[in-house]
């Protein structure tokens, strides 16, 4: 069946470190992929999202470039701030768009 | 305008107890979801409802029952409360053929 690995937390950075938080997936066609973030106490929120093949979502910084050959999708920043601090969760949705799978997610604290 | 609000935010409550949870979306979607969030953030979904019916009914205790209304609600109501269900409950829409879900603020859960 479908599903969404991510790596594991958690990752302390720096402020203005690079950030990479690896996701691979397995699924049957063609899914969309998306990066969710849950700031403290937060429900999730929509960070970025790609619906085919070599599309890159972006926002407020974070990039993630859909692989297909590497069936991957993995979240970068060039320069993280402290309120980047949050779980970040790499999730896919299936051709029927009715089902959701989520990784384990990866907490992210950046210290000044 | 909240789109997928829940109520309540908190809830303690002892030990075979039965309680509900309402979960109302305001952006016509079709499809809603019930998700568990555990102490160390892993999300895993319990149920998923599209127009009214139940799609995805994941391994949960039967003390869990979801109940949809309309299309815009879809409610969790669990029996003999035990301190294993103590976590934070989601509840997301979206709409199918399109692809992102929208979540809810959470209902963190403890049971006492």
């Amino acid at each position: 069946g479908d599903s969404v690995t991510q790596m594991e937390g958690p990752v302390t950075l720096s402020e203005e470190a690079f950030l990479t938080i690896n996701c691979t997936y397995t699924a049957t066609g063609y899914p969309s992929l998306f990066w969710y973030v849950q700031y403290p106490g937060e429900g999730l929120q929509l960070l970025l999202k790609a619906t085919k093949a070599d599309d890159k979502g972006s926002n407020k910084g974070f990039e993630a470039t859909y692989r297909k050959e590497t069936t991957s999708f993995h979240l970068e920043k060039g320069s993280v701030q402290v309120s980047d601090s949050a779980v970040y969760f790499c999730a896919l949705s299936s051709n029927t768009g009715n089902q959701f799978y989520f990784g384990t997610g990866t907490s992210l604290t950046v210290i000044p | 305008d909240t789109a997928v609000s829940q109520t309540p935010k908190y809830l303690v409550t002892q030990m075979g107890n039965d309680k509900s949870i309402k979960c109302e979306q305001n952006l016509g979607h079709d499809t809603m979801y019930w998700y568990k969030q555990d102490s160390k953030k892993f999300l895993k979904i319990m149920f998923s409802y599209n127009n009214k019916e139940l799609i995805i009914n994941e391994t949960v205790p039967n003390r869990f029952s979801p109940k949809s209304p309309d299309k815009a609600h879809l409610n969790l109501h669990i029996n003999s409360l035990e301190l294993g269900d103590s976590a934070v409950y989601f509840c997301a829409s979206s709409q199918a053929g399109r692809i992102e879900a929208f979540f809810g603020q959470g209902t963190r859960l403890t049971v006492v």
